[in-house]
């Protein structure tokens, strides 16, 4: 019974790169959200989607950030041209119903910007 | 704006001294209060789900309990196993239709020394 999986668990990239982190729910999960770690700051969410529908992207920056969760396949996180700030943690969690139910994590995707 | 605020920021406790974690709360309209888990370089994991002023849950070692302002995890007989920190996150109605992201404390870091 896989919980959430995200890939890669750490992922370098030179400043004006583009970084796609990948999250495959938990089976029977259809809603994703995706959340950022900062040294020393809580967690802060980003952005949550159902399949092919984005519901909320208020905590996703204006430029560089999107994000996508198709019919198939799994949930895609794309920053472009990355800058030393993008460095964090990013977390991505599902659940099933949305509403009253809780979020179950993955381990994260550690990306580091040079 | 919906707030969380943990205290204290680190606590070291002796193996067996029990304690309580503190997580206060403004929000406008509370659909629930969730705590979790979290290890170093790993996901947060889910504990508990609060949903009213005066309930209670338990787990091995520790109780949450929920006011109308503040949430509390009592950790009885602490082990050096509960070493982790431990962050609170509040669900509430948004203004983005459907949305029920949670909105998290940046948590406090429990040690249990043997």
């Amino acid at each position: 019974n896989a919980g959430v999986m995200q890939n890669p668990r750490h992922l370098v990239r030179r400043r004006g790169q583009e970084a796609r982190l990948r999250c495959s729910p938990m089976k029977g999960h259809s809603h994703v959200y995706w959340y950022r770690q900062l040294p020393e700051e809580g967690l802060k969410f980003m952005v949550y989607l159902q399949k092919e529908n984005i519901i909320d992207e208020s905590g996703m920056p204006k430029e560089r950030f999107s994000a996508e969760f198709p019919k198939e396949g799994p949930s895609i996180l794309r920053i472009q041209q990355v800058v030393r700030g993008d460095s964090a943690a990013y977390f991505c969690a599902s659940s099933s119903t949305g509403r009253d139910s809780p979020l179950h994590f993955g381990n994260g995707t550690r990306l580091t910007v040079t | 704006e919906d707030q969380v605020t943990q205290s204290p920021e680190a606590l070291r406790l002796q193996e067996g001294e029990s304690s309580s974690l503190n997580c206060s709360y403004t929000v406008s309209g509370l659909r629930g209060l969730f705590w979790y888990r979290q290890d170093p370089g790993k996901g947060p994991e889910f504990l508990f789900t609060l949903y009213s002023a005066g309930e209670e849950k338990e787990k091995e070692r520790l109780k949450a309990t929920l006011t109308k302002k503040e949430s509390f995890l009592h950790i009885t007989a602490p082990k050096p196993e509960d070493s982790a920190t431990y962050l609170c996150a509040v669900q509430a109605p948004s203004l983005q239709g459907g949305s029920e992201k949670l909105v998290f404390g940046k948590g406090t870091k429990l040690t249990v020394n043997p």
